[in-house]
């Protein structure tokens, strides 16, 4: 059974670009969650989708959003990068709200 | 809201050692508890859970955690360490009244050292 797959895996943007990163769960899943990691910050909750709905959301700005398709593939888009932006982006799918969460490897997210 | 404390941000210890990963969390609920690893360049797996039932759970590696709901603690141990095992281990919260959003400790850095 394929794992939590994120593409791509490293990325280097500059200031005011915007970017989008793919996030494909695991087979069945229907719950997937992004976090945002930063040494200074630790983990960070952007947001979580389940069957194309937002149902949670961490207190992150408008420029950061996200969606997720009727294959539970989702996508985040974060617009008019800043140098803070600089991160690892994990996501995570579940079968549902109450199991584990499973993640893939991160989107390495450099801005320069 | 839940939290999450890990209440020592780097613990170095010997190969063969015990180690304890301290985590508190903060709930006026009943809570699911993870604790998650992560390697180097890795995202993060997870390690055991709790979600009901006894309040020692147990890791397929040796890891275990004892849920203290009087302390709202989820401590993880292992009686022997491993070069293998250093990592950064993240103890994490997930309840009903949060929608279920996991939210996740500072982190705790283990290095194992020969």
């Amino acid at each position: 059974k394929a794992g939590v797959t994120q593409t791509p895996r490293y990325l280097i943007k500059t200031r005011g670009q915007q970017v989008t990163l793919s996030c494909s769960p695991i087979s069945g899943h229907r719950s997937v969650s992004w976090y945002q990691q930063t040494p200074g910050q630790g983990l960070q909750f952007l947001f979580e989708y389940f069957s194309e709905t937002q149902r949670n959301k961490g207190n992150f700005p408008g420029r950061f959003s996200g969606r997720q398709f009727s294959n539970s593939r989702s996508e985040m888009n974060v617009s008019t990068l800043e140098l803070g932006d600089s991160a690892l982006y994990l996501c995570a799918s579940s079968l549902n709200r109450e199991t584990e969460a499973f993640f893939g490897q991160g989107t390495r997210l450099t801005v320069v | 809201a839940q939290s999450v404390t890990q209440l020592d941000s780097q613990v170095p210890v010997f190969e063969e050692a015990p180690v304890e990963l301290r985590c508190n969390y903060s709930s006026s609920v009943s809570v699911y508890l993870f604790w998650y690893v992560q390697y180097p360049n890795q995202g993060l797996q997870l390690l055991l859970k709790y979600l009901s039932g006894s309040t020692l759970v147990e890791s397929i590696n040796g890891f275990e955690a004892e849920f203290n709901k009087s302390q709202t603690s989820f401590h993880l141990r292992k009686p022997s360490v491993h070069i293998s095992d250093t990592a950064e281990y993240f103890c994490a919260v997930s309840a009903p009244t949060g929608g279920f959003k996991t939210i996740f400790g500072a982190g705790t850095r283990l290095f194992v050292k020969a």
